[in-house]
């Protein structure tokens, strides 16, 4: 079935530092792949996403780009900021019905 | 108001009360979505509603019982919950079921069952 895999966090780094967290899925069919952050004490929030292959989704710095041959949508950033401290949760959607998050990856940014 | 609102924000319930979850959506879409977000727990899809119709009910315990009166509103009714039914209840939205459109989220209720 479909699936979504994140890198476990938490992850700490120093403000200006390079961010990768890994994202593979699984799925039949074309997905489309999402990124949402959450904020403490928010709901999800759409950071970026792609519906096809070797689109590339970006926002406020992030970076993913949708890899159908490594099944894969990393999310990067070149220089993190503490306000990017907050959950990044992977998704896939191949149908509304059955939308698939990832465990979430915590990040914290430290000055 | 824009976007998914959810009321209330916070919600301390006994295990033998009744309350509600109340969903609002201002954008426009026919789909509507309840999700439970636990600790440690990949979210888990509960209930998908499409145009007021429930299209998906991921064998939800019937403590649980949502209501959609129309396409903006969604509500979710909560009886005799057990306190590992503690968890934040995200509401969504997106512009049709069964595709693979955005899904934009609520800010969540922080249940908590004593």
């Amino acid at each position: 079935g479909n699936s979504v895999t994140q890198m476990e966090g938490p992850v700490t780094l120093s403000e200006e530092a390079f961010l990768t967290i890994n994202c593979t899925y699984t799925a039949t069919g074309y997905p489309s792949l999402f990124w949402y952050v959450q904020y403490p004490g928010e709901g999800l929030q759409l950071l970026l996403k792609a519906t096809k292959a070797d689109d590339k989704g970006s926002n406020k710095g992030f970076e993913a780009t949708y890899r159908k041959e490594t099944t894969s949508f990393h999310l990067e950033k070149g220089s993190v900021q503490v306000s990017d401290s907050a959950v990044y949760f992977c998704a896939l959607n191949y149908n509304n019905n059955d939308m698939r998050f990832g465990a979430g990856t915590r990040l914290t940014v430290k000055p | 108001e824009t976007g998914v609102t959810q009321t209330p924000r916070h919600l301390v319930m006994g295990m033998t009360n009744k309350k509600s979850l109340k969903c609002e959506q201002h954008l426009g879409h026919n789909a509507m979505y309840w999700y439970k977000q636990s600790a440690k727990k990949p979210l888990e899809l509960m209930f998908v509603y499409s145009l007021e119709e429930r299209v998906e009910n991921n064998s939800v315990p019937s403590r649980f019982s949502p209501e959609c009166p129309n396409s903006s509103h969604l509500f979710l009714h909560l009886h005799t919950l057990q306190p590992e039914d503690s968890a934040l209840y995200l509401c969504a939205s997106s512009q049709d079921a069964g595709g693979t459109d955005t899904q934009y989220f609520g800010p969540g209720t922080r249940l908590t069952v004593l």
